[in-house]
């Protein structure tokens, strides 16, 4: 598609519940980020992908959180053990080369109740 | 390492007035610069890009001129209107092209 597809707009969950969020990228875009807005301003890199392979994990808090981006699927993002401050709205954004600008999806805001 | 520092918020400015928002960077290398936009409950929209130094990006009335020598890529416009009230985000991309750097943003609001 033209844009990036995030899914679901909204999502709540219980704390210690599994939330899974899902992207789909632009078709022929190699690159794909997903940001974590806390604070209303703040983007959180969490983790970035070059095809399905992971290119840059370093903002992953990898004891709950993980994400993949296999081929002819969206790409996902999931939370083992919701906590409280995971409540944020996560966005994905996706971008054709190396060095181009990446295009946002309209984001998952995710509330842990 | 790889940071934005923009001009803390937030901006009130009345329609046709001239703005600035200042962003500044650190970087590795030489990376490419984003300003986006953010209307509430939305996500980032690219508004204007330069990916080498002295590149101008320009795109709806806004400019900015990527200053390696300044390490710096202010957003200007001439004459606001109370459609451009949002948040506004400097962003770097390393020439690896592994993540985006943003600063924290600055709200703008247009007064009529």
């Amino acid at each position: 598609g033209e844009e990036v597809a995030q899914t679901p707009k909204h999502l709540v969950r219980g704390e210690g519940q599994k939330a899974k969020l899902y992207c789909a990228p632009i078709k022929g875009h190699s690159y794909v980020f997903w940001y974590q807005q806390v604070l209303k301003n703040e983007f959180k890199f969490l983790i970035s992908f070059q095809n399905e392979n992971v290119f840059d994990e370093t903002g992953m808090p990898k004891e709950r959180f993980s994400a993949k981006c296999l081929p002819n699927s969206p790409c996902s993002l999931e939370i083992q053990a919701t906590k409280l401050e995971d409540s944020a709205v996560y966005f994905c954004a996706s971008s054709r080369q190396q060095n181009t600008e990446a295009f946002f999806g309209q984001g998952t805001r995710l509330t842990v109740v | 390492g790889n940071s934005v520092t923009q001009m803390e918020g937030p901006v009130t400015l009345s329609e046709e007035a001239f703005l600035t928002i200042n962003c500044t960077y650190t970087a590795t290398g030489y990376p490419s610069l984003f300003w986006y936009v953010q209307y509430p409950g939305e996500g980032l929209q690219l508004l204007l890009k330069a990916t080498k130094a002295d590149d101008k990006g320009s795109n709806k009335g806004f400019e900015a001129t990527y200053r390696k020598e300044t390490t710096s890529f202010h957003l200007e416009k001439g004459s606001v209107q109370v459609s451009d009230s949002a948040v506004y985000f400097c962003a770097l991309r390393n020439p690896t092209g592994n993540q985006f750097y943003f600063g924290t943003g600055t709200s703008l609001t247009v007064i009529p």
